[in-house]
């Protein structure tokens, strides 16, 4: 079993709508969570932190499920720039505070 | 300019050749990481570096091996280059605290 496992869609959304996808780690050692943004051919961005209370940013909503050891992501009004990979990362105390990356999950948004 | 920049951007070789990767950064960060990632695999850690006295293994280092040359430098090197080494490689630094990564921009290797 992956240690960070993500449905890799294609999600096809039509701009405007709300998309919402989760990711699953199997290491309850699992420290701090994020969510990082990749492009076609690009480098991964960070997006956001997960914070045990959630957050959101602007049109990002992040949670955090530490019981059932998942993490999600939800993008309201989504805008066709939103178009992207979506990768759940993972740190991981014990293991060096090295990040561990799911496969990410494709988003397709269309007018 | 780019904090982090890779060369070669696109690099095709084939089967047998050593071939080398290089990745610079000017964020002033110790800690340093090469990754290679596969389509649907995200990404997967060759070596790691905290700083320049240390080079550690991460999951994928059988075929590879690094040098940290200074603290803003580390090159990855692939001694004989085959075919299951093709794919997109990434650099990153980080400064150890927040977490955040910042990836250069990638290395395309093809080995025929």
């Amino acid at each position: 079993r992956k240690e960070v496992e993500q449905d890799p869609g294609p999600f096809n959304v039509p701009e405007g709508a709300t998309v919402a996808f989760n990711c699953t780690y199997s290491n309850s050692a699992s420290q701090s969570f994020f969510w990082y943004r990749q492009d076609c051919r690009k480098e991964p961005k960070l997006l956001m932190s997960v914070y045990s209370s959630g957050n959101e940013d602007g049109r990002f909503t992040a949670q955090l499920n530490r019981a059932s050891q998942y993490i999600s992501l939800l993008i309201r009004d989504s805008k066709l720039s939103d178009s992207a990979t979506y990768l759940c990362v993972v740190k991981i105390l014990t293991a060096g505070n090295k990040l561990t990356f799911g496969g990410g999950t494709r988003v397709l948004v269309k007018p | 300019d780019a904090d982090v920049t890779q060369t070669p951007r696109n690099r095709i070789t084939k089967t047998g050749k050593r071939i080398m990767l290089e990745c610079s950064q000017t964020k002033g960060h110790d800690r340093m990481y090469w990754y290679r990632q596969d389509p649907g695999l995200g990404l997967q850690l060759i070596y790691y570096s905290f700083d320049v006295k240390d080079i550690n293994k991460g999951e994928i280092s059988d075929g590879y091996s690094v040098s940290r040359q200074a603290q803003a430098k580390f090159s990855l090197s692939l001694e004989s280059a085959i075919p299951n080494q093709t794919a997109l490689y990434f650099c990153a630094t980080s400064d150890g605290t927040s977490g955040e990564q910042y990836f250069g921009p990638g290395t395309r290797l093809t080995v025929t």
